[in-house]
């Protein structure tokens, strides 16, 4: 069985802090993704990763930044977490001609 | 930049009504195209997808979708609803020469009511 993993489900941080979201794969899939989903606008890329180190933007990268040091992990990191930051943030994983393998979402909320 | 449109933000049809569901695209290059679904409360799930041949795709639950490329589209259909259909669909791109960049539609949601 494939798996996506990220690392935690429920996070609450405060306004201005730093967060990490950590997603592993096992599927030794090139692509990774991160999106965040909010009701009515369905799932927004944030960032995505076509191989270990290379980094794209996606569609809504402000306040985002990620690091992908091996194949198998990619971090989405909230530089200065803000309140409109608080969603569900979704990993995905991919590859060649192959649909996507989604984590298990991780709901953050910033106060 | 890729755009991925869902014509329907909401559907409202009864049991034994037949389904359809727009996605438009506007990439020109080859592209993956994707339906998944995602029930109350639950992760998404794959429904269906085209990488290459027969343009009508059969997927799970009953659902396909026709890939007709020069309207850049890949509409979702269902003859017959139940209520268990009721979730939300999500259309998806992946552009294959973009780092195989995936984009996903808005999302419509589908009330089936019984």
């Amino acid at each position: 069985d494939v798996k996506v993993t990220q690392s935690s489900r429920y996070l609450v941080k405060r306004t201005g802090e730093k967060v990490f979201l950590e997603c592993v794969q096992d599927m030794d899939h090139e692509n990774m993704f991160w999106y965040r989903q909010d009701p009515g606008l369905g799932l927004r890329l944030i960032y995505f990763s076509y191989d270990v180190k290379m980094k794209e933007k996606g569609d809504i990268p402000e306040g985002y930044s990620v690091s992908r040091e091996k194949k198998e992990r990619f971090s989405l990191i909230l530089e200065s977490a803000s309140t409109n930051q608080t969603s569900m943030y979704l990993c995905a994983g991919t590859g060649v001609d192959t649909e996507a393998f989604f984590g298990q979402g991780t709901r953050l909320t910033v106060v | 930049a890729q755009s991925v449109s869902q014509h329907n933000h909401h559907v409202i049809l009864s049991e034994a009504a037949s389904l359809e569901l727009g996605c438009n695209y506007s990439y020109g290059g080859t592209v993956n195209l994707f339906w998944y679904v995602q029930y109350p409360g639950q992760h998404l799930q794959l429904l269906l997808k085209y990488f290459s041949g027969d343009p009508l795709v059969k997927g799970i639950k009953g659902f396909e979708a026709e890939f007709i490329k020069s309207k850049f589209s890949f509409n979702l259909r269902k003859p017959s609803v139940q209520w268990s259909d009721t979730a939300e669909y999500f259309c998806a791109v992946n552009e294959r020469a973009a780092g195989n960049k995936l984009t996903f539609g808005g999302g419509t949601r589908v009330l089936v009511k019984p």
